[in-house]
């Protein structure tokens, strides 16, 4: 069964970039590109940000980018703005028609 | 608009079941499936299992399997989460989503289901 592994927090000042990582366990993660980002906010459901590895939801801020390298995702957020501070996850879908959530990743903007 | 609204919060003891409910609007019921997630206290997102309100046909985590069952109502465009033999560490807030081609586009707003003797 697959798992997804993502950093506990990262951390990073108003205006820089930081990248969140999620890593399978198993080598499918590079044969399909059903990845996906969300993010939450304290008290409220979570929210997607990217789909299918790259694709931005309408709305959502350029300033969100998805990318796949082998058997890890990342999501990157330039120009860290305060209201990024969240915790964020990834999401891929697994065997037998299951999906599966990485841990999340705290972010802290300084 | 879509909307997902679902039922207040519960409070249950050990061993007793649950059946939280979640009511859909502003999309064609049966054309998307409607998953369950939950998030226990300070902790991450757990996919519970999702059914396809079409044919009823649903898939389950494999951790959840036997006791979670997926239901779903189509004249008021309803899906039901019913979780048995609850024991403290289910105690979460238990969310439904909708999968689109994006998946998990939009969100109930979530339930508390506290477990405790």
């Amino acid at each position: 069964q697959s798992a997804l592994t993502q950093p506990a927090s990262v951390s990073g000042s108003p205006g820089q970039s930081i990248t969140i990582s999620c890593t399978e366990n198993s080598s499918d993660f590079g044969s399909h590109n059903r990845v996906s980002w969300y993010q939450q906010h304290p008290g409220k459901a979570p929210k997607l940000i990217i789909f299918d590895v790259i694709k931005r939801r309408s709305g959502i801020s350029n300033r969100f980018s998805g990318s796949k390298s082998g058997n890890t995702a990342s999501l990157t957020i330039s120009g860290l703005q305060a209201e990024d501070e969240a915790d964020y996850y990834c999401c891929s879908y697994g065997d037998s028609d299951t999906w599966v959530f990485g841990g999340g990743t705290k972010l802290t903007v300084l | 608009q879509v909307q997902l609204v679902q039922s207040g919060a519960e409070v249950k003891r050990p061993g007793a079941s649950v059946k939280v409910s979640c009511k859909t609007s502003g999309y064609t019921f049966i054309g998307y499936y409607l998953n369950w997630v939950r998030q226990a206290p300070g902790q991450g997102l757990e996919w519970m299992g999702r059914l396809n309100p079409h044919s009823g046909d649903t898939n389950y985590a494999q951790k959840f399997q036997g006791r979670v069952t997926l239901t779903r109502d189509t004249s008021i465009n309803t899906v039901y989460m019913e979780l048995r033999g609850l024991k403290s560490d289910d105690t979460a807030v238990y969310y439904c989503a909708r999968e689109a081609g994006d998946p998990f586009d939009f969100w109930g707003q979530g339930t508390l289901v506290a477990v405790s003797s």
